[in-house]
């Protein structure tokens, strides 16, 4: 299984709304990352768990809390986003602990529209 | 700002020619990496080449790598139709402030005409 699932696919919510996105691996992998994609940039990166602790933080807004309860799930929960958090959200998982030596594996992303 | 700054932004080539990408990058580098996206979706790792590597070859790509230039190429020979997406290179920090992160350049949109 060389898959990372990410649901929902697509995503529409209210200013005031709280909702989960939800990344999965079963690669045995110990890296997952987090990126915003806008449309026609390239990914940013917002945040990287390496053996399910938080070392990277790309100083994004608290409204985007992520959390790791496992070395499979990734989650992203949002809560109060503005409509400029309209994006792709992707993640991705490789074999290293946040080191990136290796080849990420990405999902298809959940296209979240805020309203 | 972004770690990587690719050209063309756009390329749009026949069947059969060859295609140039060339990726430019900042910091020191562990490893560069290319990607494929189709339609804004997930993206697909397509070679990853070592900062002691110079050249690598996988089916119809070449990557190149100059380190003293900060920069590589990517190289898709005999092009199809199915090639045509966006490609970005993406580099993988060594140390500082880019250490274990994945950053991706500015990306460039390949499109193959039949």
């Amino acid at each position: 299984d060389t898959e990372v699932t990410q649901t929902p696919k697509h995503l529409v919510m209210g200013m005031t709304n709280k909702k989960s996105l939800k990344c999965e691996q079963h690669m045995g992998h110990r890296a997952m990352y987090w990126y915003k994609q806008k449309a026609k940039k390239p990914p940013e990166l917002m945040f990287v768990y390496s053996y399910e602790k938080l070392s990277i933080n790309e100083s994004v807004p608290s409204r985007f809390s992520p959390e790791c309860p496992n070395s499979s799930l990734l989650n992203l929960h949002l809560h109060a986003l503005q409509p400029e958090d309209s994006a792709l959200y992707l993640c991705a998982s490789n074999l290293e602990g946040g080191i990136a030596y290796t080849e990420a594996f990405f999902g298809q992303g959940t296209r979240l529209t805020v309203v | 700002s972004q770690q990587g700054e690719e050209d063309p932004q756009a390329l749009s080539i026949q069947e059969g020619e060859n295609a140039t990408m060339n990726c430019s990058y900042k910091t020191s580098i562990n490893n560069l990496q290319w990607y494929r996206q189709n339609s804004g979706r997930g993206l697909v790792h397509l070679i990853l080449i070592r900062s002691n590597e110079r050249e690598k070859h996988s089916g119809r790509l070449r990557v190149t790598l100059d380190t003293s230039k900060k920069s590589s190429s990517l190289l898709i020979t005999a092009s199809r139709a199915a090639d045509t997406a966006s490609y970005f290179c993406a580099t993988a920090g060594a140390g500082g402030t880019s250490y274990g992160k994945l950053t991706f350049g500015q990306g460039t949109i390949l499109t193959v005409h039949p």
